[in-house]
């Protein structure tokens, strides 16, 4: 069981490069989420889909673009990368309850000079 | 609104002491779970426990232990006779409901990091 894949795990941007997170799941999960994660601020949500052909914004989605064309996949892009971008990035996805734990990737840390 | 509180960023402790981290949250809805997430230095973020707002008994599980107190709004976190393994970022989390839109709102604490020294 793959669970939650993150592609890449590491990768180095210039300031004002773009490029795409991939985050798939095999878990048939509604819910789908992007977090960044900076020491001493703990996880904090990017964007966000309920379903298939569905975004949402978080707490901090300025700098970023997402889709959800297939229920399993979640992209993450940025556009024109800037250094305050440099994070951990970590995709989770749950079932459509309340109730429900996060099942998280393993994270991706971009470094953007 | 909705908050979690880790107020304490690091903890040491020798192995085989005991150790509490500590969260206390805030929120008005009277349904809401909280959640505690385990991050090894691997860095993927692992489940540990669930408990929803309407059941108040503490848990034991091998050495992990939860107290869950509504009066005082927190749900702290206990390991017994710690192990170098355990030493990892914690963190508190909080669902809650969206009264309207049916999708719920997961919010995180800050985390703390446990250092368990050999």
């Amino acid at each position: 069981n793959a669970g939650v894949t993150q592609t890449p795990k590491f990768r180095v941007l210039k300031t004002g490069q773009s490029m795409t997170l991939l985050c798939a799941q095999d878990m048939n999960h509604e819910y789908m989420y992007w977090y960044r994660q900076d020491p001493g601020m703990g996880l904090r949500l990017i964007h966000y889909s309920v379903g298939e052909g569905t975004t949402a914004k978080g707490e901090v989605p300025d700098g970023y673009n997402v889709s959800r064309l297939k229920k399993q996949n979640f992209l993450l892009g940025l556009e024109s990368a800037a250094p305050s971008q440099t994070s951990v990035y970590f995709c989770a996805s749950s079932y459509r309850q309340v109730s429900e734990k996060l099942f998280f990737g393993s994270g991706t840390q971009l470094s953007v000079l | 609104a909705q908050k979690v509180t880790q107020a304490q960023t690091e903890i040491s402790v020798v192995e085989k002491e005991d150790v509490t981290l500590d969260c206390v949250y805030e929120t008005r809805d009277t349904t809401y779970y909280l959640f505690w997430y385990k991050q090894p230095p691997s860095g993927e973020l692992v489940f540990l426990i669930r408990r929803n707002s309407f059941d108040e008994q503490n848990e034991i599980s091998g050495r992990y232990s939860w107290n869950f107190q509504k009066s005082t709004s927190s749900f702290n976190f206990t390991i017994t006779a710690s192990q170098v393994v355990d030493s990892a970022v914690y963190f508190c989390a909080l669902s809650v409901a969206h009264s309207t839109s049916g999708t719920y709102k997961y919010i995180f604490g800050t985390g703390t990091r446990l250092k368990v020294l050999a």
